[in-house]
């Protein structure tokens, strides 16, 4: 079945560490989405790529990088410069265009600082 | 400013009795509008959407959305809700073609026996 993997479901992160979200879509879509989700205050978009090797910052890109070598992945790193990462991270792929009415969620990593 | 804005962050309902959940959204959005299903700690599952054409929509679970144009609302309505309903609801618009959302902030429906 075609869908979107993130992985891993839990993940714990200590002072000063780098960590990396897995997001991989077999849906062969272009437009790939990172979003951060904070308890009553919805989602923010904080990257997202159009197309392999390129990608543009969202509303809240500070303290994340992402990388986009392959269609299928997509991967988000929050660096320790992300002062308050612990949220719930979501990732979406959709079709450009006219196609974002097909937009597809993960099923979500939850990051928490030890 | 571009915004999508979910009037109640919180909907306590009976079973079986109606419920609206409201959505307005800023002119700046493009009116492609969505409405989206959270369970817990799952990700966001489509419900409806409007793109076009008629401005009753209706969705999967028994709901539907009216789009209202003048009212700038997007409000999404079922007439008969069921404990499984019980999750948290997103409205979001599109900015723009390119297919970046702008969400709500959420709306969390808690339907009790």
């Amino acid at each position: 079945d075609g869908g979107i993997t993130q992985s891993p479901k839990y993940l714990f992160r200590k002072e000063g560490q780098n960590v990396t979200l897995s997001c991989e879509q077999n849906l062969n879509h272009d437009a790939m989405y990172w979003y951060r989700q904070d308890p009553g205050q919805g989602l923010r978009l904080i990257y997202y790529s159009q197309i392999v090797n390129d990608f543009q910052k969202g509303d809240i890109a500070e303290g994340y990088s992402v990388s986009r070598e392959k269609k299928e992945s997509f991967p988000l790193t929050v660096t320790s410069a992300q002062k308050n990462p612990t949220a719930f991270y979501l990732c979406a792929s959709s079709g450009t265009g006219v196609e974002v009415e097909k937009l597809f969620f993960g099923s979500g990593t939850q990051l928490s600082v030890l | 400013a571009q915004s999508v804005t979910q009037l109640d962050s919180q909907v306590p309902v009976f079973e079986e009795a109606p419920v609206e959940l409201r959505c307005n959204y800023s002119s700046s959005v493009s009116v492609y509008l969505f409405w989206y299903v959270q369970y817990p700690n799952q990700g966001l599952q489509l419900l409806l959407k409007y793109l076009s054409g008629s401005t009753l929509v209706k969705g999967i679970n028994g709901f539907e959305a009216e789009f209202n144009k003048s009212q700038t609302s997007f409000h999404l309505r079922k007439p008969s809700v069921h404990i499984s309903d019980t999750a948290e609801y997103f409205c979001a618009g599109a900015k723009g073609s390119q297919g970046n959302l702008i969400f709500g902030k959420g709306t969390k429906l808690s339907v009790k026996p």
